[in-house]
């Protein structure tokens, strides 16, 4: 089955970068995500890669994408309290199916 | 229109109540997906439906069914459920059987009593 780990937890300071990642075992992965959720509330798509490609960037997020290694990564430029969510990295494989990894919980220190 | 909207937004229910949840795109999405997810867990995939056919069953207890009347709407029944099932039940849609991203709703806190 697919396999998709995330570190738990991350602390960073307000206006610091934030770097989350992310390793996943699936090859045939086609679209890797973001997603963000809120305490209580449902999931926020925040970007999205194309498996062929290797930086996606939008505004201040930054996506890597290394499918050598199957490692996907998540920066916030000038990380504010309003970021601090846990953090899902997802991929879909075949048959429409989206795996979602362990979540990252990012905490923003004023 | 981007939305996925589920209701109700919090629902308690018995064990032996039957309840449905409902979620509604107007994205002229043709997949669209139930998750189930735990405090403090990633959302597991229940069901997808692709074309209001249910491609995929990831082995989901029969006290919930679910059931896409029409390509906008997506409903789960619940029945018989157990103090376990207690979770954010989520739907999402996405275009289609192509891979594109998922939309998901607020979701659905569900509290089993």
């Amino acid at each position: 089955g697919e396999d998709v780990e995330q570190s738990l937890f991350l602390s960073v300071r307000e206006g610091d970068s934030s770097v989350i990642n992310c390793t996943y075992t699936d090859s045939s992965s086609t679209y890797l995500y973001w997603y963000k959720q809120e305490p209580g509330a449902g999931l926020q798509l925040l970007t999205y890669i194309f498996s062929n490609m290797d930086m996606k960037q939008d505004q201040r997020l930054t996506v890597l994408l290394n499918k050598k290694d199957k490692h996907l990564s998540l920066r916030i430029a000038d990380t504010q309290t309003g970021d601090s969510a846990i953090y899902f990295c997802a991929e879909r494989g075949g048959y429409q199916k989206v795996t979602f990894g362990t979540g990252t919980k990012l905490q923003v220190i004023p | 229109d981007t939305e996925v909207t589920q209701t109700p937004k919090h629902l308690v229910m018995g064990m032996t109540n039957k309840k449905s949840l409902k979620c509604e795109q107007h994205m002229g999405h043709r997949a669209m997906y139930w998750y189930k997810q735990k405090a403090k867990k990633p959302p597991e995939l229940m069901f997808v439906y692709s074309y209001e056919k249910l491609s995929i069953n990831e082995s989901v207890p029969s006290r919930f069914s679910p059931e896409c009347p029409n390509s906008s709407l997506l409903n789960l029944h619940l029945h018989a459920l157990q103090p376990e099932d207690s979770a954010l039940y989520l739907c999402a849609s996405s275009q289609g059987q192509v891979s594109t991203e998922a939309f998901f709703g607020q979701g659905t806190r569900l509290t089993v009593v």
